[in-house]
């Protein structure tokens, strides 16, 4: 069974800094991209980064380039999602996906969520 | 980037009813790369379509999905308790992928 647990969220102040981790079992982790996809109140969903199979390629949306850093660990099943410079606007859910080839595609098994909160 | 709109934004039927949401994109998506995903309130996104069309595992075949180019549709045939949640809609066709605002189907 596909298994994706994040963790790592917490209320943090703007301009802070927070990394995200997500486990994964059940499946070959160093098979499939991974990513990271956010849920706003706002917004609804909105895909923040990916990083593909042996994290040799990652991309960001244009909200978080530049203060978000996503990677990854093959020999733990572990992907990571560094955040800095944290703005209110960041506030949301933050979900591990998990894709369905070595690079794109949909997501086809998701985590239950992490929550980020920026505030002062 | 592509961007797509979803219609409507709150759906109200009864159960047993037809549920029709639209997802139109502001360019053509490529191979029909377009999914369909649904949420619950406290729960995780759930995959239903992919491929414009095709049916994920496990999912009833109550849902269909069908479209390309830039409309695409998810049709409910007769709704049940548990279809009342949030629907999006996803290209994958680029490099950054995008999601629709969401349709909230409500009794």
């Amino acid at each position: 069974e596909v298994q994706l647990l994040e963790s790592g969220g917490s209320v943090i102040q703007p301009g802070g800094s927070l990394r995200l981790t997500c486990v994964a079992s059940g499946f070959t982790f160093n098979s499939y991209a991974m990513s990271w996809v956010r849920l706003t109140p706002g917004k609804g969903l909105e895909w923040v980064s990916s990083i593909s199979a042996n994290g040799g390629y990652t991309n960001y949306a244009d909200s978080v380039r530049g203060r978000f850093t996503i990677s990854r660990d093959n020999s733990k099943n572990t992907q990571f999602l560094q955040m800095s410079s944290l703005r209110a606007e960041d506030t949301a859910v933050y979900y591990c996906a998990k894709r369905v080839t070595y690079s794109s595609g949909y997501f086809d098994y998701w985590g239950q969520g992490t929550l980020v909160t920026v505030s002062s | 980037e592509i961007v797509l709109t979803q219609s409507p934004g709150t759906l109200s039927l009864s159960l047993g009813e037809r549920a029709t949401l639209s997802c139109r994109a502001s360019q053509s998506v490529g191979s029909s790369y377009l999914a369909w995903y649904q949420q619950r309130p406290g729960q995780a996104p759930r995959l239903l379509i992919y491929g414009a069309s095709i049916r994920a595992t496990g999912i009833p075949d109550r849902f269909s999905g069908s479209g390309s180019g830039t409309d695409f549709t998810l049709t409910i045939s007769r709704l049940e308790p548990e279809d009342f949640a949030v629907y999006y809609c996803q290209q994958y066709d680029t490099s950054r992928d995008t999601f629709g605002q969401g349709t909230k189907l409500e009794i």
